[in-house]
């Protein structure tokens, strides 16, 4: 079975330029969550989808970030305009989204890395 | 508010020698707990996670973890240690009626020698 699949896994930008990132959850998981990993720290959600529903965004920095889950498969987080501070990885991560008592394993995908100049 | 303290940045072991992740969580209710490892350039793994049932959660690569309520921990364990296991290890808080949210430790780094 096929993973979380991200693209690009590497993005090198400069500042105040547009940038998007795609994933592509586990076949038939209906939750998709999208995490920013700051070097030396753990991930923090962004946002969750249950299917093409945004359900908790409250972490979304909505001035320069948003998101897009069309017909609740694949998903796109995009930065416009990049700064500096957004170097991170950007992961995606998915579950089946049948259990909502925090049992419900997310798998994660392998992120994207992204420099901003 | 939910929060996970892993006690030590980094661990450095001999191959074959036991190894012990700290974490201890900070939580109103009974939580799920669990054990993600990071291999570099590679997604999070699940390694094991606790619900509420036995304390004592066997996960996968010869890893366990015992859920300690009164200690509020939950440790990390592997009885030897192997070259493939050098990784980031993170501890995860899961709070109840929480949707599935996860809420990470800042991870351990962990390095095996020969």
């Amino acid at each position: 079975e096929a993973g979380v699949v991200q693209s690009p896994r590497y993005k090198i930008i400069e500042k105040k330029q547009p940038v998007a990132f795609w994933c592509n959850p586990i076949s038939g998981h209906n939750t998709l969550y999208w995490y920013l990993q700051n070097l030396g720290q753990g991930p923090e959600l962004l946002i969750r989808y249950e299917n093409e529903e945004a359900v908790d965004d409250s972490q979304l920095p909505k001035d320069r970030f948003s998101a897009e889950r069309l017909k609740g498969v694949d998903s796109t987080l995009k930065i416009q305009p990049a700064e500096l501070g957004d170097s991170a990885v950007y992961l995606c991560a998915s579950s089946l989204g049948t259990s909502g008592m925090g049992t419900d394993t997310q798998y994660f995908g392998p992120g994207t890395r992204l420099t901003v100049l | 508010a939910q929060s996970v303290t892993q006690l030590d940045s980094h661990v450095s072991v001999s191959e074959g020698t036991p190894v012990l992740l700290r974490c201890n969580y900070s939580s109103s209710y009974s939580p799920s707990l669990f054990w993600y490892v990071q291999h570099p350039n590679k997604g999070l793994q699940l390694l094991l996670k606790y619900t509420s049932a036995a304390t004592l959660v066997k996960g996968i690569n010869g890893f366990e973890a015992e859920f300690k309520k009164s200690e509020t921990s939950f440790h990390l364990t592997k009885p030897s240690a192997h070259m493939s296991d050098a990784a980031e290890y993170f501890c995860v808080v899961s709070p109840p009626g929480g949707y599935n949210k996860l809420i990470f430790g800042a991870g351990t780094r962990l390095a095996v020698h020969p």
